[in-house]
């Protein structure tokens, strides 16, 4: 069975500066993917960033970069240069291989304010 | 850009009633899923359609069904409402198995009264 755990269910950060989410992972699967996605308050998904297992480097997207450390078994989302516009749910995600592939695991979320 | 488009934002029923909630995507995506999203339980699959006829079970099927005719569209038919059906849903789709990303709709937020 696949696991998702985000530990921290808010955060504030100021505007400007870098902020770090939580995500650790358990899983048996020898192949796998994280995923992290943002959700507003206007309730729609919205994909951020993607890492594979065996990819050799930490994802970057933008102002987004996931903090791969697969040893920890940890996939922390790190936002640089907070924006008012970040402020919303954030949801770690992880896909397995095999009979897993097909669906996402997903973490209870952590809700980010950016504060002026 | 992919849409994934859900047939209502919110809905108000009533226990016992039967309700159907539509998806609909725009990409020609095979896989098409349907989630539920409740406060400190993130989201949870409900069902999950891998082509056109073929469904198979999430973690949480009981009380739903699916059907999906059409390839473009994925229902969630609630037989009979009951008030632990109160959430917000949320359709997603994806170009096949060998893809990553899940695109989601809006969500449908559903009361049951």
């Amino acid at each position: 069975a696949q696991k998702i755990t985000q530990t921290q269910p808010g955060m504030f950060v100021q505007e400007k500066e870098a902020v770090t989410l939580d995500c650790t992972y358990d899983t048996s699967d020898p192949s796998y993917g994280l995923f992290w996605y943002k959700q507003p308050s206007s309730g729609e998904m919205i994909f951020l960033i993607y890492q594979g297992s065996y990819d050799q480097q930490n994802a970057t997207e933008g102002r987004y970069s996931l903090n791969f450390q697969k040893a920890r078994k940890s996939a922390n989302l790190v936002i640089s240069a907070s924006q008012l516009g970040d402020s919303a749910m954030y949801f770690c995600a992880m896909k397995g291989s095999g009979g897993s592939n097909y669906k996402l695991t997903f973490g209870k979320g952590t809700l980010l304010t950016v504060n002026p | 850009d992919v849409k994934v488009t859900q047939s209502s934002r919110y809905l108000v029923k009533r226990t016992g009633e039967k309700v159907f909630l539509e998806c609909v995507q725009d990409m020609d995506h095979e896989n098409m899923f349907w989630y539920r999203q409740d406060p400190g339980l993130g989201l949870r699959l409900i069902y999950f359609s891998y082509d056109v006829k073929m469904k198979e079970k999430g973690d949480i099927p009981e009380g739903y069904s699916v059907s999906r005719e059409k390839k473009e569209r994925f229902s969630l038919i609630l037989e009979s409402a009951s008030t632990n059906q109160t959430s917000m849903y949320l359709c997603a789709s994806r170009l096949g198995l060998a893809y990553n990303e899940q695109f989601f709709g809006p969500g449908t937020r559903l009361t049951v009264l």
